[in-house]
């Protein structure tokens, strides 16, 4: 499967436990983003990696969020200290951009978690 | 603020019908837009992406259209089969300062025999 991967496909976890989610891109992508979607909601951005840098965060990502490229494949999200309010699908997709390009995203299957 | 809303909220068609999902955006700059359908428990995945000079484009019995002016696009689905039963997202780039995107709420579609 060439396709973009996330791991693992769902987390149950308590309240105040970390967790930590990973994204492996198509490989030539360099371009990587991570959303949340919240039932019955479209995805909602939550940051974007250009190769390794991290080019923009979204306002959703407090403090208990972080994420990572460190060589510009794959990435992974952790969230700290975990809160109910944070149980949702987390999507990561990934593309390949060029100056004046027209960029298609596509999407892994998601990271499903929930916070007990 | 950029917005992308759609309607309906969910939509119960029999198999065989046609259907239509509206989408209207606020996005500003438009570079341009997208059409995602989403399976439970899946990603999305793209339908169309048309830019501001395209009108029209097809994909198979998927047929978006797209109003630049009146900032307006619709999805219509021909002759639905029950495999169609998705949740399908209109999705808008080009937001200033955002190589992101902008996404709708969906439309939940449920195509019953």
């Amino acid at each position: 499967d060439t396709g973009v991967s996330q791991d693992p496909r769902h987390k149950i976890t308590k309240r105040g436990q970390n967790v930590t989610f990973r994204c492996d891109p198509i490989s030539e992508h360099n371009r990587l983003y991570w959303y949340r979607q919240t039932l019955g909601q479209g995805p909602e951005f939550l940051t974007y990696f250009q190769n390794e840098a991290q080019l923009e965060k979204s306002r959703l990502l407090s403090d208990r969020f972080s994420a990572e490229r460190p060589k510009g494949s794959f990435s992974t999200l952790e969230i700290q200290r975990t809160e109910q309010g944070d149980s949702a699908m987390y999507l990561c997709a990934s593309s390949f951009s060029s100056t004046g390009g027209f960029y298609e995203q596509y999407f892994g299957p998601g990271t499903r978690l929930t916070v007990t | 603020k950029n917005q992308v809303e759609q309607s309906p909220q969910s939509l119960i068609i029999l198999e065989g019908k046609n259907c239509t999902l509206q989408c209207n955006y606020t996005v500003s700059p438009f570079s341009n837009l997208r059409w995602y359908k989403q399976d439970t428990g899946r990603g999305p995945v793209s339908l169309t992406i048309m830019t501001f000079s395209e009108n029209t484009k097809s994909n198979g019995r998927y047929t978006a259209t797209l109003d630049a002016d009146t900032k307006q696009s619709s999805l219509h689905i021909t002759a639905s089969q029950l495999s169609d039963s998705a949740s399908y997202i209109c999705v808008v780039s080009g937001g200033e300062g955002r190589r992101a995107l902008t996404f709708g709420s969906g439309t939940r579609l449920q195509v019953q025999p």
